[in-house]
């Protein structure tokens, strides 16, 4: 259950493009198609902003995407705004009812 | 309004007890697995236990296995962490969340347990 590797902080300016990539193993992300996405912004709850890879809930902008290749799976952000500067986190599910979390990823907004 | 709120969270001595609680409302409580995730001040999140809809499957981090039981009552709308033998390193803000479509959907506020002597 070693936690999967996201880095530790990404910077970008407003209207920008930035990635977020989230590495596991073949029995993680790498086995399912099972990856999820929170964004987590100081004092609150995170919130759900991808979840099966790719699919973004209800009410969540479609400047956010998701996306998956072997054991990495990635978290973009396109045109990059001020509100999205917060902590990144994946998960993937690994087995039955068992799920590992990244070690989590500061976006910087310049 | 879909809802969970966690509460049972406090102080206690390192190898005491603690039981938290979590109130659902506003969803079909008994048509999700859910889950406790937690977070140590300024860390990242660590999923702690889930529990299935119909409690036929149950997990635990190796960091709490043996330590940790998770159960639920579909009839109160409520799920549980009853945590023993705890540690400093359990000290974390302690989150209950759904799990839909293999994800965390919905989350509470958090109630924040404190190990120390």
């Amino acid at each position: 259950q070693s936690a999967l590797t996201q880095p530790a902080s990404v910077s970008g300016s407003p209207g920008q493009s930035i990635t977020i990539s989230c590495t596991g193993t073949s029995s993680d992300v790498g086995g399912y198609n099972y990856v999820s996405w929170y964004q987590q912004h100081p004092g609150k709850a995170p919130k759900l902003m991808i979840y099966e890879v790719s699919n973004r809930p209800s009410g969540v902008p479609d400047r956010f995407s998701g996306s998956k290749s072997g054991n990495t799976a990635s978290l973009t952000i396109s045109g990059l705004q001020a509100e999205d500067e917060a902590d990144y986190y994946c998960s993937s599910y690994t087995s039955s009812i068992f799920y590992v979390f990244g070690t989590g990823t500061k976006v910087t907004v310049l | 309004e879909v809802q969970l709120v966690e509460s049972g969270g406090g102080l206690v001595q390192p190898g005491r007890s603690l039981r938290l609680s979590c109130a659902a409302s506003g969803f079909t409580f008994d048509d999700y697995a859910m889950h406790w995730v937690r977070q140590a001040p300024g860390k990242g999140l660590e999923w702690v236990s889930g529990i299935s809809w119909n409690s036929g499957s149950i997990g635990y981090a190796d960091s709490v296995k043996g330590r940790f039981t998770i159960s639920r009552d579909n009839a109160k709308n409520s799920l549980y962490l009853q945590m023993n033998s705890l540690r400093a390193e359990d000290t974390a803000l302690y989150y209950c969340a759904s799990g839909s479509l293999e994800a965390f959907d919905i989350w509470g506020q958090g109630t924040m347990v404190t190990v120390s002597s």
